[in-house]
């Protein structure tokens, strides 16, 4: 079965700072896709970046970027000069047959 | 264009009752999933309807059942209520090819059933 792992359940940065969030994940399929996705307090998940598993290069969006290692099941979020309204809490997901697996999520306080 | 709505916002039922929630998809999608987020997790996958048909189910009781219409909303429906059913029901709307293994979903804003 896919499973998906966050380790922090609560992270803080200074605004303007750099943050990175981490995620492993297991499976035994070659071909999926992963996710980033954010959930502020009005609860819309809001989908943030995407990785196909296919591809080595890391995906980026504006000021988030991944750092993708397929061999070791890594995934994790950077999110460059963080923003008051990043704070929230980020789902690292995997997908596959349209079915999406969520951790439990890594709760983001920005700190002005 | 309309995106994915959900109604009720917030619900309260007790134990051993029978609830139905809805969800309209965004404008060109024909794929509808639910997911279960208790309070702290993480989402947990239900089931998705494509073309009014269940196409995939996790790991929920019969009681848990759904449908899809003509229009691609669906409803879920859980019967006998339990105190653990108490969590915010999110539903996710797609555009499905037949030979697609990913699109991509979007949220409605969620009910927040309570059980008490």
């Amino acid at each position: 079965a896919q499973t998906v792992t966050q380790s922090q359940p609560e992270m803080s940065v200074q605004e303007a700072e750099t943050v990175t969030l981490s995620c492993t994940y297991d499976t035994s399929e070659s071909d999926y896709y992963l996710f980033w996705y954010k959930q502020p307090p009005s609860r819309q998940m809001i989908l943030v970046i995407r990785q196909e598993a296919y591809k080595q290069q890391n995906a980026t969006e504006n000021r988030f970027s991944v750092n993708f290692q397929k061999a070791a099941k890594s995934f994790s979020l950077k999110i460059s000069d963080s923003q008051l309204g990043d704070a929230a809490m980020y789902f690292c997901a995997y997908n596959r047959d349209d079915k999406i697996i969520f951790g439990k999520g890594t709760r983001l306080h920005i700190l002005p | 264009e309309t995106g994915v709505t959900q109604s009720p916002t917030h619900l309260i039922k007790t134990r051993g009752q029978q609830v139905t929630l809805r969800c309209s998809s965004q404008s060109g999608h024909n794929t509808v999933s639910w997911y279960q987020q208790a309070l702290g997790q993480g989402p947990q996958f239900i089931f998705q309807y494509y073309r009014e048909e269940e196409n995939g189910r996790g790991n929920f009781p019969p009681r848990f059942s759904g449908l899809q219409f003509p229009n691609y909303s669906s409803e879920l429906n859980v019967n006998a209520l339990e105190l653990d059913d108490s969590a915010l029901y999110l539903c996710a709307s797609s555009k499905k090819l037949a030979t697609d293994t990913y699109n991509e979903q979007f949220f409605g804003p969620g009910t927040r059933l309570t059980v008490l």
